[in-house]
């Protein structure tokens, strides 16, 4: 069994509709990371948490510690969100710092 | 504010070569970390780098290897090239490692063994 789980492994959506994509980990970590995958393999950083929730635009991520399981939605999903959505942990301190462990991803399509 | 940058682009080689891979990170990150990502698989960690020094490395035999250098940079070398390191390789960076920071991702390095 994989440390970080993902689901569903592909998604197509309609623009607009809400979005949303799960993550659960079975090992202890210091903070849960979503990230973006294009194709080309370009990856950027949407959000860390270690708690609570974070908003960045149509974007939100929701972590619960206790249910070592996030989730990242996406409202009024648009075409240009169309990519691969990663969920990553990473354990912290000093033996392992911020390395991550990824699941294996999320292709969103979003048609219009 | 320049951003974590990784050459070359693309790389050919022959099975059995070596490859030397760089990245530079963002100005004062002091962490490196190095990832793989093989066609049809995950991405998974390679090798952490912080100050000068390799703090952790993933499950990879021992040719895959680099160092850090005084002003962060980075290389990873890859000796006796199989088919089967042909991959995406992507090099982040971030401050410290007492606590988890956010990482920057460069656009990768695209290794093809042939």
């Amino acid at each position: 069994k994989n440390e970080v789980e993902q689901s569903p492994q592909n998604l197509t959506a309609q623009e607009g509709e809400f979005i949303t994509i799960n993550c659960s980990y079975s090992v202890g970590i210091s903070a849960l990371h979503w990230l973006q995958q294009h194709p080309g393999g370009g990856i950027v950083s949407l959000f860390m948490l270690s708690s609570g929730k974070k908003k960045h635009g149509r974007l939100i991520a929701t972590i619960n510690i206790q249910e070592k399981h996030s989730s990242l939605h996406i409202t009024a999903s648009h075409p240009r969100d169309s990519a691969v959505y990663i969920c990553a942990v990473s354990p912290g301190g000093e033996t392992s710092g911020s390395r991550l462990t990824f699941g294996e991803g999320t292709q969103l399509t979003v048609n219009p | 504010e320049a951003g974590v940058t990784q050459s070359p682009t693309h790389l050919i080689k022959t099975r059995g070569q070596q490859a030397t891979l760089r990245c530079s990170p963002i100005s004062g990150h002091t962490s490196v970390y190095w990832y793989q990502q093989a066609l049809g698989l995950g991405l998974q960690f390679l090798l952490w780098y912080d100050e000068g020094e390799e703090r952790n490395r993933g499950n990879f035999p021992p040719r895959f290897s680099g160092r850090q250098f005084p002003n962060y940079s980075s290389e990873l070398n890859v000796n006796a090239l199989e088919l089967e390191d042909s991959a995406l390789y992507l090099c982040a960076s971030s401050f410290g490692f007492l606590t988890s920071y956010e990482q920057y991702f460069g656009p990768g390095t695209r290794l093809t063994v042939t």
